[in-house]
């Protein structure tokens, strides 16, 4: 049980154009789903954290316009990167959390590698 | 916000030896604790944690320490096998209504054959 989806699992786009990521829950139902940005040899890093039906709350220098995060259902989150330039490319991972009846654990999705050329 | 410190950054071990990774954190109120490994290209899995009111925790070969006064924790894996090579995070997780995950800086285990 608890698992994550994200598609695509790889994408190569082209500067000044936009891409968007999928992340779903699978087998459960999230309250909470949160964005985190990994560079090569670094650890993760927290993008924005989302309530379903609710706008995402952005972590300090995230820009919300090129990072447009949709929460619409309690099973899909989307993130939008807009206008991607090549310091974009990253590995983009999603969490999906239930958030009720005490579990606050954190499922992770299997990334999203994002190459900007 | 969580300030995270991670210790050592790399770490080499012979196989069948044990590795000890530290993790630091700051915010007084944070109350549960992961280890996360993570290979190369691929999610992080959580392969133990802890909550504030628990000392130790273990996991067949794995093991995690928690010192809430000093606030440190600590993963500790005996007889290391190669298969454990990978990056491992830790992750202090905040009591507030978001219940963020604040990652440390990463450790990369290698073992040695």
């Amino acid at each position: 049980g608890a698992v994550v989806s994200q598609h695509p699992s790889r994408v190569i786009c082209k500067s000044g154009t936009s891409v968007k990521i999928e992340c779903r829950s699978l087998d459960f139902q999230a309250t909470t789903m949160f964005w985190y940005r990994q560079f090569p040899k670094q650890s993760l890093m927290l993008m924005a954290t989302s309530n379903e039906g609710s706008k995402a709350t952005y972590e300090q220098g995230v820009e919300k316009d090129k990072f447009l995060i949709n929460h619409a259902s309690l099973t899909l989150s989307t993130l939008t990167v807009t206008s991607a330039h090549p310091e974009d490319s990253s590995f983009y991972i999603c969490s999906a959390s239930p958030g009720q009846g005490g579990n606050y654990e954190q499922y992770f999705g299997p990334g999203t590698r994002l190459t900007v050329t | 916000g969580e300030n995270v410190e991670q210790h050592p950054s790399t770490l080499s071990v012979q196989e069948g030896d044990s590795a000890v990774i530290k993790c630091t954190y700051s915010d007084s109120a944070s109350n549960y604790f992961p280890w996360y490994k993570q290979e190369l290209g691929k999610r992080p899995q959580l392969i133990i944690d802890i909550r504030s009111n628990v000392g130790e925790k273990k996991d067949q070969r794995i093991a995690v320490t928690l010192n809430k006064t000093a606030k440190h924790f600590s993963l500790h894996i005996t007889e290391t096998q190669p298969e454990d090579s990978a990056v491992y995070f830790c992750a202090p997780r905040n009591k507030g209504s978001a219940r963020q995950l604040t990652f440390g800086s990463g450790t990369q285990l290698t073992v040695l054959p």
